[in-house]
């Protein structure tokens, strides 16, 4: 089965400055990569996702990036504001539409932003 | 519209027990996945239920179950509770032809 990996395990970036998280996948047969936010206590909540047709793809502040070839996407977030804190979560599937083949998380990423 | 909910919010049980949880979707929402959140093995897919039928199950046990009513809410029942079964278990909804899951708030539930 897929098993993606994500790095690193904790992110402590200047208030203002950039942060980048990491994920590989294992399975090539994915073609959808969401990210998701989740703020303590409260659900993930999707910010921004690729699919494998696209190589980078931005909403404001936040961009992904996605190589196939490598097995790999990152998550960008510039000039990070205190409300970025948050544990981030990278996620693969298949794709194919509807939730039917289930979502494949990385382990977390905590972003802390120091002011 | 409203969000994905989910009954009860916090539940204690003891080894031994069954357990049964409820999700809502999103309205217009057919597909409802599960998933197991716990510290040390992060967000994990549990199943996934469209059209009242199982299409996908992740890596768990059979004391892991679930069904879907013809409204597309779900439920999910865990029967024989083991300690490691302490975990936050979240639903997510989604719309056919669309690859978004939308959570909702989980349910936290305490084995002791």
């Amino acid at each position: 089965g897929e098993n993606v990996e994500q790095h690193p395990s904790t992110l402590s970036v200047q208030e203002g400055d950039s942060a980048v998280i990491k994920c590989t996948y294992s399975d090539s047969a994915s073609n959808y990569f969401p990210w998701y936010k989740q703020e303590l206590g409260k659900r993930p909540q999707l910010i921004i996702d690729i699919r494998s047709n696209v190589g980078e793809k931005k909403d404001q502040r936040i961009a992904v990036t996605l190589n196939k070839t490598a097995k790999h996407f990152s998550l960008h977030i510039t000039e990070t504001q205190p409300e970025d804190s948050a544990v981030y979560f990278c996620a693969a599937s298949m794709g194919t539409g509807g939730g039917a083949d289930g979502l494949t998380f990385g382990k977390g990423t905590h972003l802390i932003i120091q002011p | 519209k409203a969000g994905v909910t989910q009954t009860p919010r916090y539940l204690i049980k003891t080894r031994g027990q069954q357990v049964t949880l409820s999700c809502s979707p999103i309205s217009g929402h057919r597909s409802v996945s599960w998933y197991q959140q716990t510290p040390g093995q992060g967000l994990q897919f549990l199943f996934e239920y469209f059209s009242e039928t199982q299409r996908n199950k992740g890596n768990f046990p059979g004391r892991f179950s679930g069904r879907q009513f013809s409204n597309s809410r779900s439920e999910m029942n865990v029967s024989t509770l083991e300690l490691g079964d302490s975990a936050l278990y979240l639903c997510a909804s989604s719309l056919i032809g669309s690859n978004e899951q939308f959570f909702g708030p989980g349910t936290r539930l305490t084995v002791l």
